[in-house]
């Protein structure tokens, strides 16, 4: 079975540094997609970046890049030069691209930046 | 356009209640899906569909139903409303024309079932 997970509730950054926001999965499709979602207090999911299984690069959109180690089964996402309006709840999630259509996601992470 | 809409975006029921959450998307999106979203539980997928005419079951699907007739519209049915039912609903939408497979949210349903 398909499992995401998140272990991190709550994370404080500061201002203007990295942070690191951590994301494991299992799955035993050979084809799969990982997604990151930011939803803001107002309630909005977000797309953010997306890593393909079989891309050899981790994806990078702006400030948010994806750290993927597929041997690992780990698709963290960092986030560089915080800003106050990073902080939200931020969600992993995955999709298998060679089977069913469902999406699965991890619990979240509510991230918090500190100024 | 104006990408996934859905309606109402709040909504108080009784118990035993039935209603419908709409939801509707612009875009010609083949994969439509409904999650609910409970506190530290994240979204969790109730039904789903691949195309008009065609719906499968999420991981929480007892207590709901769903239909496609249309591509554009995946209205999501509470038949017998219950408290456990409390839920921000989201309605999502996604295209195999992008390589991803990214969804598209609409704004959600805050349900509360009294």
């Amino acid at each position: 079975a398909q499992k995401i997970t998140q272990t991190q509730p709550g994370m404080f950054v500061q201002e203007k540094e990295a942070v690191t926001l951590d994301c494991t999965y299992d799955t035993s499709d050979p084809s799969y997609g990982l997604f990151w979602y930011k939803q803001p207090s107002s309630g909005e999911m977000i797309f953010l970046i997306y890593q393909g299984s079989y891309d050899q690069q981790n994806a990078t959109e702006g400030r948010y890049s994806l750290n993927f180690q597929k041997a690992r089964k780990s698709a963290n996402l960092v986030i560089s030069a915080s800003q106050l309006g990073d902080s939200a709840m931020y969600f992993c999630a995955m999709r298998s691209t060679s089977g069913t259509y469902k999406y699965i996601f991890g619990t979240g992470t509510r991230l918090k930046v500190l100024a | 356009n104006a990408g996934v809409t859905q309606t109402p975006k709040f909504q108080v029921l009784k118990t035993g209640q039935s209603m419908t959450l709409q939801c509707a998307q612009d875009m010609n999106h083949e994969y439509m899906s409904w999650y609910r979203q409970d506190p530290g539980m994240g979204l969790r997928l109730i039904h789903y569909s691949v195309g008009a005419g065609i719906t499968d079951q999420g991981e929480v699907p007892n207590g709901y139903n769903v239909s496609r007739s249309t591509t554009e519209d995946f209205p999501l049915r509470l038949l017998s409303a219950a408290p456990s039912q409390t839920s921000v609903y989201f309605c999502a939408s996604s295209s195999k024309r992008t390589f991803s497979y990214e969804q598209y949210f609409g704004p959600g349903t805050r349900l509360t079932v009294t």
